[in-house]
């Protein structure tokens, strides 16, 4: 398996812009998890999923934050409008329900200027 | 609220030395613990955990240690080697969720 795949790598865009963040989980795994990393706060859970269900979002920072998963293979995190607070590294996270490990993505370093 | 908290930013062991990253958390219903590895744009890697039943898990150079009565655990990395250098994260799980919670990690600098 290729592991947990996110895209851009990087993006960078302007304040008030709309971001679409991608990430396709592990075949299999039934848990998806969306974290960011930022110097201040170290790594924070916003969202996770149980078989393409929203579980927990009370970590999500705002409305205008969102997060979909239409299929077991694909999910997707929206900021829109983009602040410059917003700048970050977001992580995709996924896990099977027998395991606790979770398996990060590369992460998709967002800069919004 | 920081559950888990890794209070040391930064450390710089020399190579061949023993390296001790520290973790404390807050919550009780934490049962079972997570060290994770980080390189540069990379995403984190899962390194060794432990259960709250026990109070040491060993692989190879790796060492947890965890002390429920103060809620503390520790990394210990015998002996250190340069590719060690890289940023650690501690995690804590509950039976009651299935999320992670991490600490802000400590960066570790191996120096030869």
């Amino acid at each position: 398996d290729a592991g947990v795949i996110q895209s851009p790598r990087h993006e960078v865009t302007e304040m008030g812009q709309e971001v679409t963040l991608r990430c396709k989980p592990i075949s299999g795994h039934d848990y998806l998890f969306w974290y960011r990393q930022t110097m201040m706060r170290g790594l924070e859970l916003l969202i996770y999923f149980n078989n393409n269900v929203p579980i927990d979002d009370s970590g999500m920072p705002e409305d205008r934050f969102s997060a979909k998963m239409p299929n077991a293979s694909f999910s997707t995190l929206k900021i829109q409008p983009s602040e410059p607070r917003d700048s970050a590294v977001y992580f995709c996270a996924s896990s099977s329900d027998r395991d606790e490990k979770l398996f990060f993505g590369s992460g998709t370093q967002l800069s919004v200027l | 609220d920081q559950q888990v908290k890794q209070n040391s930013p930064s450390l710089s062991v020399q190579e061949g030395r023993i390296s001790i990253l520290n973790c404390d958390y807050t919550n009780s219903m934490f049962d079972y613990f997570l060290w994770y590895k980080k390189y540069p744009a990379e995403g984190p890697t899962f390194l060794i955990s432990i259960s709250s039943i026990k109070d040491k898990n060993e692989d190879g150079r790796f060492t947890v240690f965890l002390n429920k009565s103060a809620k503390h655990l520790s990394l210990h990395i015998v002996p250190s080697q340069p590719g060690d250098s890289a940023v650690y994260f501690c995690a804590g799980d509950s039976n009651s969720g299935y999320a992670l919670n991490f600490g802000k990690g400590t960066s570790l600098l191996v120096t030869p």
